[in-house]
C-alpha cells in the first residue's frame, strides 16, 4: 500500500478553469508535508511547506491546504505556464533515509489555452 | 547565481560499464543526497550525506557509489551490478542537516543503458 497517494494521476484543464490536485498519507507522525513542482526533463522546484492541520501557504495562483490526512494543491484560473507534473512529498519516521521523506508519483497537469 | 550542476545530461553507457554522475553545489549546502525517477514511480532515495566524508545509504543504495570528499560536491557511480539503470537521476541539497523536506534540485542526468 503506498503511503503518499495523489490524485487524479493526470488533470487537463482549460485556461482560466480552476481545480484541486490532491495528495493524501497514510503516514503516522507527520512531520512535514512538501509540494513540488517539475517542468518536464527537469529537476523539482520547491513550492510549500505544511506542518499541522490547517495551514495553508499560497503562491501566485497556488493555495496548498493541509488536513489530518491529505493536502490539496488549489490552482486558480491558471495559465498554460501553470502545465507541470506536481510532486507532494511526506516526511515521517517511517520515510526512506534520514530525511524520512516519501514522494507521491505526481499529477501531471495541462491548461490548454 | 547559487544552484546544482548535474552533468552529463544525457549518459548512454553498454552494459557491464561502470558510470559516473557529477553533482556540484555552490549553495554552502551541508546535505546532498541523490534520487532515482522511473516513469510512474515517486522518487527514491539512493545515498545521502550530512557532511564531508560521511555518507548513508538510502532505499535503494545496491550497485551504486558514491564520495563526499569535498562539501560542494556528490558524485555518483553506476555500477555494473546495478540492474535496471535507465532513469533519471537527480542530485539534491539542503540546508543544515537531513532533517528537512526543502530540496533544491538539479536539473538532472538521464542515463541509458545500451
Amino acid at each position: 500500500e503506498d503511503q503518499v497517494t495523489q490524485s487524479p494521476e493526470a488533470l487537463r484543464l482549460q485556461e482560466g478553469e480552476s481545480s484541486s490536485l490532491n495528495c493524501s498519507y497514510t503516514v503516522s507522525g507527520l512531520r512535514g508535508l512538501f509540494w513540488y513542482r517539475q517542468d518536464p526533463g527537469k529537476g523539482p522546484e520547491f513550492l510549500f511547506t505544511l506542518y499541522s492541520a490547517g495551514e495553508e501557504k499560497e503562491k501566485e495562483r497556488l493555495k496548498a491546504t493541509l488536513t489530518k490526512k491529505e493536502s490539496f494543491l488549489h490552482i486558480t484560473a491558471p495559465k498554460p505556464e501553470d502545465s507541470a507534473t506536481y510532486l507532494c512529498a511526506v516526511r515521517h519516521p517511517q520515510g526512506g533515509g534520514a530525511d524520512g521523506l516519501t514522494f507521491g508519483k505526481g499529477t501531471h497537469l495541462i491548461i490548454q489555452p | 547565481d547559487g544552484g546544482i550542476t548535474q552533468s552529463p545530461k544525457y549518459l548512454f553507457r553498454k552494459e557491464g560499464q561502470n558510470v559516473t554522475l557529477s553533482c556540484e553545489q555552490n549553495l554552502n549546502h551541508d546535505a546532498m543526497y541523490w534520487y532515482r525517477q522511473d516513469p510512474g514511480q515517486g522518487l527514491r532515495l539512493i545515498y545521502y550525506s550530512q557532511i564531508v566524508n560521511d555518507f548513508q545509504k538510502g532505499d535503494i543504495a545496491e550497485g551504486y557509489s558514491v564520495s563526499r570528499e569535498k562539501k560542494e560536491s556528490f558524485p555518483l557511480t553506476v555500477t555494473s551490478a546495478q540492474k535496471n539503470p535507465t532513469a533519471f537521476y537527480l542530485c539534491a541539497s539542503s540546508r543544515g542537516t537531513v532533517n528537512t523536506g526543502e530540496l533544491f534540485f538539479g536539473e538532472g542526468s538521464r542515463l541509458t543503458v545500451l
